[in-house]
């Protein structure tokens, strides 16, 4: 079976420090992405962050990073610096062989000033 | 990366009618998606748009409900037919550029509301 879980439905964070959001998955495809997106409410779906199954090295891209943690499952999305801007919902998302994306049902950040 | 345009951006509609959504891309793409995000749900996948062939649609989704064409490598549309209130979600348009890329971008969404 092929499921995303995002435990944390809502978190907050002090603008400028850092924050973890959890994501798990399982899967039993050996090829697979994972992927995090933000979801502003204007409801565009804005691409973060990807991580391949077989990516030797945790994935970055400005201030976020994926902590992949293969063994166990897990694909944590790290904010750094907290930006106000960064207030948002927060999906990570799989994609196993084939075209099918699955996701979570999404973290809400809030940054407080 | 894929600039995505859909229109109309936003719409309320009555009950029983019908609305079709555009989905543009300024570049070929391999595939084309279409999602339905229900309010404070997840995306659900409707469907994968076959260019010059029939969609292909996931369990609980239906060709009558959600007919979508895909003429060329470029421009999508997906009808919400005969709507309820339960039709009422974000719908999103989505791509990638090579059937082997794990890469999938999303458009800004339709926000459609039927009352």
């Amino acid at each position: 079976a092929q499921k995303i879980t995002q435990t944390q439905p809502g978190m907050f964070v002090q603008e400028k420090e850092a924050v973890t959001l959890d994501c798990t998955y399982d899967t039993s495809d050996p090829s697979y992405g994972l992927f995090w997106y933000k979801q502003p409410s204007s409801g565009e779906m804005i691409f973060l962050i990807y991580q391949g199954s077989y990516d030797q090295q945790n994935a970055t891209e400005g201030r976020y990073s994926l902590n992949f943690q293969k063994a166990r499952k897990s694909a944590n999305l790290v904010i750094s610096a907290s930006q106000l801007g960064d207030s948002a919902m927060y999906f990570c998302a799989m994609r196993p062989t084939g075209n099918q994306f699955y996701f979570g049902t999404g973290t809400s950040l809030t940054v407080i000033p | 990366s894929a600039v995505i345009s859909q229109k109309p951006s936003r719409d309320i509609c009555q009950r029983g009618t019908s609305l079709t959504i555009q989905c543009q891309v300024d570049s070929q793409v391999t595939m084309m998606f279409w999602y339905r995000q229900q309010p404070g749900q997840s995306l659900t996948l409707i469907a994968t748009a076959n260019q010059g062939s029939e969609a292909t649609y996931e369990s609980g989704f239906v060709i009558d409900k959600f007919p979508i064409s895909r003429p060329n490598l470029t421009f999508s549309t997906l009808t919400v037919s005969n709507m309820s209130p339960e039709d009422s979600s974000i719908y999103l348009c989505s791509v990638t550029h090579r059937q082997d890329s794990y890469e999938q971008y999303f458009g800004p969404g339709t926000r459609l509301t039927v009352t």
